[in-house]
């Protein structure tokens, strides 16, 4: 059980490049998060999903993308990068029901725009 | 009304001391409060958990007291060890209802334990 994988782990972006973030699970889990972590600020939620076809914007949705068609995977879209989105990137994933409190992260992925 | 408050930003503890983290929330719609830690370089992972129902949950050396009334809950950490120097995150989940289980996580506290 390998969990939840991320790659790549570390990425450094020019300004209005664009990419895409990979993040699987393997855990049959229905929900999945992407957040990103600044300094001292948290984790807030980019985009969610509760399974595969379904997606909602979360806190800061703005110059991201995401899309959902297998249950297992749930990548991430940075299209024209901005400075502002130098961060670290997590993907999470829970079961449904009771037990999505309990959440699942993956090792992250580092991003540098320059 | 969705934030989670936390306290204090960061602290440094003795080897063998006691550290206190402290949240507060607003929304009592929030149904489950877990605790996660985080190691430099990895993901956050789930610690200890506890219900608005219990006023207290211990897990080995790791303690969650929770006021209800006054929308307060914090972690107690008995014995600290180096080992427990990381970053703790405080959430609040809100399960079913009309929007989708979400975790609502504080800024977190960044612990170092000195020997």
């Amino acid at each position: 059980n390998a969990g939840v994988t991320q790659t790549p782990k570390f990425r450094i972006l020019k300004i209005g490049q664009s990419m895409t973030l990979q993040c699987t699970q393997d855990m049959n889990h229905n929900y999945m998060y992407w957040y990103r972590q600044d300094p001292g600020m948290g984790l807030k939620l980019i985009y969610y999903s509760v399974g595969a076809g379904i997606t909602d914007k979360g806190e800061v949705p703005n110059g991201y993308n995401v899309s959902r068609s297998t249950t297992e995977d749930f990548p991430l879209r940075l299209e024209l990068a901005a400075p502002s989105q130098t961060s670290v990137y997590f993907c999470a994933s829970s079961p449904s029901g009771q037990g999505a409190y309990e959440q699942y992260f993956g090792p992250g992925t580092r991003l540098t725009v320059t | 009304q969705q934030q989670v408050k936390q306290s204090p930003q960061s602290l440094i503890v003795q080897k063998g001391g006691i550290s206190i983290i402290n949240c507060a929330y607003e929304n009592t719609a929030f149904d489950y409060f877990p605790w996660y830690q985080q190691f430099p370089g990895k993901g956050p992972a789930l610690l200890i958990a506890i219900r608005p129902d219990v006023s207290e949950k211990k897990e080995g050396r790791f303690t969650i007291s929770f006021n209800k009334s006054a929308k307060q809950f914090s972690l107690h950490i008995m014995d600290s060890q180096p080992g427990d120097s990381a970053t703790y995150f405080c959430a609040a989940s809100m399960m079913g209802g009309t929007s989708y289980d979400k975790v609502i996580f504080g800024p977190g506290t960044s612990l170092s334990v000195i020997p």
